[in-house]
């Protein structure tokens, strides 16, 4: 048990569909991330949250949309995706964001694998 | 921009055996380096974590080095097990708040 949950943990939906994926962490950390894991490629940071704000959008399409309510809950919100958004997706916490001299890890959920047809 | 080269891409070895698995990097300012694994379909379990001003870290049979100044890492498991069998992933923190992630080691090991 990692303190961090997903959810859904599987996801197919259509390209006209709007859906939302759910994080949960239990740690009391202050960030949280989504990440992005698709097939023969490194994971990819999406957003970064730091006391419910957003401090980082690594360049991503606005058809998907976080949200980050209290330090404890993240969504992704999903509207007309494309096919070649079908991902894994994850969600990690971590006391802070990383800064020099950190020792801290992140620690991930289990993930919601997305199909988009 | 940094880069994060994991070699070799899979691996496959009989259960016994003591083996590596290597990253590199392009970019030596980091704040640490983290090994994770991950198991098909599920999330990342972090193994082992790095500083940048140490040099290796050991828990049970795994051992990590870092050398910043050629920019590598190596991940070594000793007396490797069937249970070891997943993607291993390198992963380094610097400025900004990204972890930035090789494509990862797949592990097979048979008994």
């Amino acid at each position: 048990e990692t303190g961090v949950t997903q959810t859904p943990r599987h996801l197919v939906m259509g390209m006209t569909n709007k859906k939302s994926l759910k994080c949960e962490q239990h740690l009391g950390h202050n960030a949280m991330y989504w990440y992005k894991q698709s097939a023969k490629k490194p994971l990819e940071l999406m957003f970064v949250y730091s006391l419910e704000e957003r401090v980082e959008n690594n360049s991503v399409p606005s058809r998907f949309s976080p949200e980050c309510p209290n330090s404890s809950h993240l969504f992704l919100h999903l509207h007309t995706l494309q096919p070649e958004d079908s991902a894994l997706y994850l969600c990690a916490s971590s006391q802070d964001i990383p800064a020099a001299g950190g020792r801290e890890t992140q620690y991930f959920g289990p993930g919601t694998r997305l199909l988009v047809l | 921009k940094q880069e994060v080269t994991q070699i070799p891409a899979a691996l496959s070895v009989p259960e016994g055996e003591n083996l590596v698995l290597n990253c590199s990097f392009t970019d030596s300012a980091i704040y640490n380096l983290q090994w994770f694994r991950q198991d098909p379909g599920k999330g990342l379990t972090s193994l082992l974590l790095i500083q940048s001003s140490q040099r290796e870290q050991t828990s049970g049979r795994l051992n990590a080095s870092l050398d910043k100044s050629s920019g590598r890492s190596t991940l070594y498991i000793a007396a490797s097990q069937p249970g070891d069998s997943a993607t291993y992933l390198c992963a380094l923190a610097q400025a900004g708040t990204a972890l930035i992630f090789g494509k990862g080691t797949t592990l097979s090991v048979s008994s």
